[in-house]
């Protein structure tokens, strides 16, 4: 692995099913973040963790949920799929929340029907 | 509220300059980082300002004037991979960082 990766890369799910999209990071970056890019709006935070054991809540945080078990990985769940949830979800890692650059995951392309 | 302009789209011809501008409020002040992205790709980082003036990477040269709350990223010598979204954001006083919806560049031959 060679920095961030993520799954699946696309999905067509039917509304109320539950979907885990997975995060796994081989840079051990203590900071790592859920986004959310719907066109033409700009990247809105989900959620976050600044380090292993702990998360926050970002701008748009209902019907999301994530936990962050150790360093490496980060996956988020959407427990009950609503159409609204239909975006491009990318997840992101920084060394920590002060340092500049954030690294992106390729995305995940969610339909949700 | 926190906010970040840029322009939707811009077009710009190939080997000239083009400017893309952005304005925010924010509550707090961390950085400015502009990202380029292409389409169906993640964000790749640009440039970072957090002090005013110019930073200037080869092609690619960005500015930031806080009192004004307002930044630029200047591209020269403009290429056809130069084709891209570029993203605007802003790191609050939360570390959070704020993103703009991002200004779409056409470059034509």
């Amino acid at each position: 692995i060679a920095g961030i990766t993520q799954a699946p890369t696309s999905q067509i799910l039917a509304a109320g099913r539950r979907m885990t999209l997975r995060c796994t990071q081989d840079m051990r970056h203590n900071a790592m973040y859920w986004y959310r890019q719907d066109l033409g709006l700009g990247l809105r935070l989900i959620h976050y963790s600044n380090t292993a054991g702990t998360t926050g809540k970002g701008e748009v945080p209902d019907g999301y949920s994530v936990s962050r078990a150790n360093t490496d990985d980060f996956p988020l769940t959407l427990a009950s799929a609503v159409p609204s949830q239909t975006s491009v979800y990318f997840c992101a890692s920084s060394d920590s929340k002060e340092v500049n650059e954030q690294f992106f995951g390729p995305g995940t392309r969610l339909t949700v029907l | 509220g926190q906010n970040i302009d840029q322009p939707t789209e811009m077009t710009a011809t190939e080997g000239a300059i083009v400017q893309i501008n952005c304005t925010y409020q924010t509550s707090g002040f961390n950085g400015l980082f502009w990202y380029q992205q292409h389409a169906g790709e993640a964000p790749t980082f640009l440039s970072y300002n957090v002090l005013d003036g110019l930073e200037e990477k080869g092609r690619f040269s960005s500015f930031l004037s806080r009192s004004k709350g307002y930044s630029y990223l200047l591209l020269k010598e403009l290429q056809m991979k130069d084709s891209a979204s570029y993203l605007c954001a802003v790191k609050d006083s939360n570390y959070q960082l704020i993103w703009g919806a991002g200004t779409k560049l056409i470059i034509k031959p």
